[in-house]
C-alpha cells in the first residue's frame, strides 16, 4: 500500500521564479494538506484541501497557491520565489470529512526540499 | 490559540539509558496531543496519540506518554534508548490542523 508520494524530492529555483510541487494522498485519502519546515524548526501549516477547495489556509501570503484533482491529488504553487521560500515541503492526507479531529491522523509523505537561490 | 512548547532543542543520551523529552501545551479546551519523529530524508512518523481517553499513552518502539492537564505537560519518554532512535521528534496538538512545536534532536550515543 503506497504512502504518500511527493515530487520533485528535491530542486533548486532562483528568487522571481514560480514553482510546483506535486503530491499524491495515500489509497483511501480524499484529503491533503501542506506544510513548510523550514530548516531547523517545525512544519507549519500552509493549507488544507477537500473535494477539490481550499478548507483552512494558515499565515501564508496568496503567492501560496493550491490545487486539489478529481483523484485527490494536490499541487502546490509557489509565484515570485524569495529566499525564505527555502524550506521541505511536506504533504500529508488524511481520511474524512475534511475537518482534522484526533481520530484523523495524517501521513506525511517525505518532502520536497526547495532551495531558492 | 493552541500552543505547543519543546522545552529541549537538543537531548543528548548514551545507549541502554532513558530518554525524556519534555512538551508543554496551552489549550482552551482539552486538546489532541500527538509525538511525531522525523528521520533524515523520510516522513514524519507518528509515534502516538493522546485524545482524551486513558492519559498514559503507549506508542510504537517503545515510547509512551503522559497527560498531565495539571501541569500542561505531555512528555514522552523511553525506557531504554537505541541507536535508531536519534531522530527529530516533534510535539504536536490540533486545531484542525496541526500545530508543531519547534522540535527536539535526540542524539544517542554508544
Amino acid at each position: 500500500d503506497a504512502g504518500v508520494t511527493q515530487s520533485p524530492t528535491h530542486l533548486i529555483k532562483t528568487r522571481g521564479q514560480q514553482v510546483t510541487l506535486r503530491c499524491s494522498p495515500k489509497s483511501g485519502h480524499d484529503t491533503v494538506s501542506w506544510y513548510q519546515q523550514a530548516l531547523g524548526q517545525g512544519p507549519q501549516f500552509i493549507f488544507q484541501y477537500y473535494e477539490e477547495e481550499e478548507r483552512q489556509r494558515g499565515n501564508f501570503p496568496d503567492r501560496f497557491s493550491g490545487h486539489q484533482f478529481p483523484n485527490y491529488s494536490s499541487e502546490l504553487n509557489v509565484n515570485a520565489l524569495l529566499l525564505g521560500d527555502s524550506a521541505l515541503y511536506l504533504c500529508a492526507s488524511s481520511p474524512g470529512q475534511g475537518l482534522l479531529s484526533g481520530a484523523n491522523v495524517l501521513t506525511f509523505g517525505a518532502g520536497s526540499r526547495l532551495t531558492v537561490l | 490559540a493552541q500552543s505547543v512548547t519543546q522545552l529541549d532543542s537538543h537531548v543528548s543520551v548514551s545507549e541502554g539509558t532513558p530518554v525524556l523529552l519534555r512538551c508543554n501545551y496551552s489549550s482552551s479546551y482539552s486538546p489532541s496531543l500527538f509525538w511525531y519523529v522525523q528521520h533524515p530524508n523520510k516522513g514524519l512518523q507518528l509515534l502516538l496519540k493522546y485524545t482524551s481517553a486513558a492519559t498514559l499513552v503507549k506508542g510504537i518502539n517503545g515510547f509512551e506518554a503522559e497527560f498531565k492537564k495539571s501541569e500542561t505537560s505531555f512528555h514522552l519518554t523511553k525506557p531504554s534508548a537505541h541507536m535508531s532512535d536519534a531522530a527529530e521528534y516533534f510535539c504536536v496538538v490540533t486545531d484542525n490542523k496541526l500545530i508543531f512545536g519547534a522540535g527536539t534532536r535526540l542524539a544517542v550515543h554508544p
